[in-house]
């Protein structure tokens, strides 16, 4: 059983079009990452957030974490070819653990 | 980008023979981690070092050895090689303490045990 589940597992959308993809758990995080996945390449970090309910923008990416701080969203709006990747989230505990999810496989069409 | 090269980059292999994957880095940071990628599963910690000779087990750390004798090079050892080690190895490292760190992904090794 995943600690961290993140869905949709799969999205294919057309250019354009916004989404949004989730991160739950059931556990409370200290700290929780996003990072993107190219094909053949390594994870890079996106954004980190820390306090409950806090909000980030990345240009067209916004990032929220829950105020209980167990659960995170990513919203992209109108999504473009090279947004295609593996979002994959990252849960810190309070142990000083950490836990990676499965990830959300996006597809943008042009 | 952060300077992880990782070697190397695909293997095929038997089952039971002994396989060594190597990092480098050449940002002169302290922690270095491997972890394994597979469907389904995301990122797992095998294990991690936070210095030269200081390393520790992670998440999955059954059937894999770690050495770390300079800075920049952190070895992965699988002692006999099985075919549920068949995955793609990642290394990070990062410049602080915590895993809650920033951590920096090498380009990956995709291992096939035959």
């Amino acid at each position: 059983t995943q600690l961290l589940e993140q869905s949709p597992q799969f999205l294919s959308i057309q250019e354009g079009e916004n989404l949004t993809v989730y991160c739950n758990s059931s556990s409370v995080f200290s700290s929780l990452q996003w990072y993107r996945q190219e094909p053949g390449e390594g994870p890079v970090l996106l954004v980190t957030v820390v306090t409950g309910g806090e909000v980030k923008k990345l240009k067209r990416l916004t990032f929220q974490f829950g105020d209980a701080r167990k659960d995170s969203s990513l919203h992209i709006t109108a999504a473009q070819p090279g947004d295609t990747g593996l979002y994959l989230c990252a849960g810190a505990y309070n142990n000083n653990d950490m836990r990676f999810g499965a990830g959300t496989r996006l597809t943008v069409k042009p | 980008d952060a300077g992880i090269t990782q070697s190397p980059r695909h293997k095929v292999t038997e089952t039971g023979t002994p396989v060594t994957l190597r990092c480098h880095q050449t940002e002169n940071h302290r922690y270095m981690y491997w972890y394994r990628q597979d469907p389904g599963h995301g990122l797992r910690l095998i294990h991690y070092s936070y210095g030269v000779k200081d390393t520790d087990k992670g998440e999955v750390s059954d059937g894999y050895s770690v050495s770390r004798s300079k800075t920049e090079d952190f070895l992965l050892t699988l002692e006999s090689a099985t075919s549920s080690q068949t995955s793609v190895y990642f290394c990070a490292i990062s410049f602080a303490g915590g895993r809650q760190e920033t951590q920096y992904f090498g380009p990956g090794t995709r291992l096939l045990v035959l």
